[in-house]
């Protein structure tokens, strides 16, 4: 299986702040690297596939990046919806693992 | 709009089984794979079982295989998950999930259903 780790495990923010969260997979896995969000009593939201694709309708502050095994999301201008758990997850291989998430706090 | 709505969840006692419904509109249904992920309370996600459009392959966890069984019905657009043998560790919300034809990615999800096992 290819596990998936995530840092931080949180953090803290302010509204209008720029945050970056880091994934990392146990091997390479070719930008097969989704980011999703969710808010609390919710179900999780795609933001990003393929690495860096944006999915529609998401806004233009959060942008996804990197290759290999290291990938990375940035939120910028944090908005107050933005507070929540991010969660990346491979679709390299099966089984298709997430990390164990990441949740975006008010400082 | 793209809707999918879960329903069977409930309480159930150890070693009992239990079926996941998943009626899905808004799209159209035999073009899609379609999984189950499982959320336990206050935890992370943890993809459960997959399906292929006409069902022909099916792929599950380690920690559900040969006790779970993923199905669907085209002709009723409606995805079923059966669950046997049922363990304290798979209580869980139980999200029904459409995966696109892009990259495979997971959108969208349905509310999710809860399943509680204990005696």
């Amino acid at each position: 299986d290819i596990q998936m780790t995530q840092s931080p495990s949180s953090l803290s923010a302010s509204v209008g702040d720029s945050v970056t969260i880091t994934c990392r997979a146990g091997q390479t896995i070719s930008s097969h690297l989704n980011w999703y969000q969710q808010r609390p009593g919710q179900p999780p939201k795609l933001l990003i596939y393929g690495g860096s694709s944006l999915q529609s309708g998401v806004p233009s502050r959060f942008g996804g990046g990197g290759s290999g095994t290291h990938y990375t999301l940035n939120i910028s201008r944090l908005q107050p919806e933005d507070f929540a758990t991010y969660y990346c997850q491979q679709r390299y291989d099966s089984p298709w693992t997430f990390g164990p998430g990441t949740k975006v706090e008010v400082k | 709009e793209v809707k999918l709505v879960e329903s069977g969840g409930g309480l159930v006692r150890p070693g009992r089984s239990l079926r996941l419904s998943c009626a899905a509109s808004g799209f159209i249904f035999h073009d899609y794979g379609m999984h189950w992920v499982r959320q336990a309370p206050g935890k992370g996600l943890e993809w459960v079982s997959g399906i292929t459009p006409n069902g022909d392959d099916r792929d599950y966890a380690d920690s559900v295989k040969g006790r779970f069984i993923i199905s669907r019905d085209n002709g009723k657009q409606s995805l079923y998950l059966q669950m046997n043998s049922l363990k304290p560790e798979d209580t869980a919300f139980y999200y029904c999930v459409k995966e696109t034809t892009r990259e495979g990615e997971f959108d969208p999800w349905g509310q999710g259903t809860l399943v509680t096992v204990s005696s």
